[in-house]
């Protein structure tokens, strides 16, 4: 089974719907993050947290939402989808036990949500 | 603000012959530098990293890459490839001031028959 799973993996959806993306681990790590992948652009962090009661904001926030279940859960949500939220979408962990730092950690990531937004 | 440059958004080569993927960063503290490969349909994995010590780091897969603070740059190697090297790579860059990861925008490796 893998480490760190993301359903679904595949999604459609129409403007102005709300839509949930899950993220699991079962690598035991406390730190958890949510990116989205553009062709051209590269990755770009939404929220990450650091623990349960730990969540902050990335670069490209707006719009987007997170909540943090458990240690092994991150979910994203989109309140309210528009267009320009169509992108590729990883959960990644990493572990505090590597180091206090978290800079230097090795992420590990899921498989990606492909999610389009009509 | 910290930014990570891939200058080749594309490099085709022959099976076995060698590559260098390009990254360079800019930044005035100290950082760590990450390469992680994206195969189709898959999440990011990491290859390699530099923390600290020697420049010359080696990762998975035959892949290595050298730490050049005085050009900012933290190229990628491989000297002889496989099909199965066919992916596409990202560089990285967090700094030690704050957690974050900077990542390129990736080159998308192709090597051909």
């Amino acid at each position: 089974d893998a480490d760190v799973t993301q359903t679904p993996r595949n999604r459609i959806t129409k403007t102005g719907k709300r839509i949930m993306l899950e993220c699991s681990q079962t690598k035991g790590h406390d730190r958890m993050y949510w990116y989205r992948q553009d062709p051209g652009l590269g990755l770009r962090l939404i929220y990450y947290s650091f623990d349960v009661k730990d969540i902050n904001k990335g670069e490209i926030s707006d719009g987007y939402s997170v909540s943090r279940q458990a240690q092994a859960k991150f979910s994203l949500s989109l309140e309210s989808a528009i267009p320009n939220q169509t992108a590729l979408y990883f959960c990644a962990t990493s572990d505090s036990g590597q180091t206090s730092l978290a800079a230097s950690d090795t992420q590990y990531f899921g498989p990606g949500t492909r999610l389009t937004v009509l | 603000a910290q930014s990570v440059t891939q200058l080749d958004s594309q490099v085709p080569v022959f099976e076995e012959a060698p590559v260098e993927l390009r990254c360079n960063y800019s930044s005035s503290v100290s950082v760590y530098l990450f390469w992680y490969v994206q195969y189709p349909n898959q999440g990011l994995q990491l290859l390699l990293k530099y923390l600290s010590g020697s420049t010359l780091v080696k990762g998975i897969n035959g892949f290595e890459a050298e730490f050049n603070k005085s050009q900012t740059s933290f190229h990628l190697r491989k000297p002889s490839v496989h099909i199965s090297d066919t992916a596409e790579y990202f560089c990285a860059v967090s700094d030690r001031g704050t957690y974050k990861y900077i990542f390129g925008t990736g080159t998308r490796l192709k090597v051909l028959a």
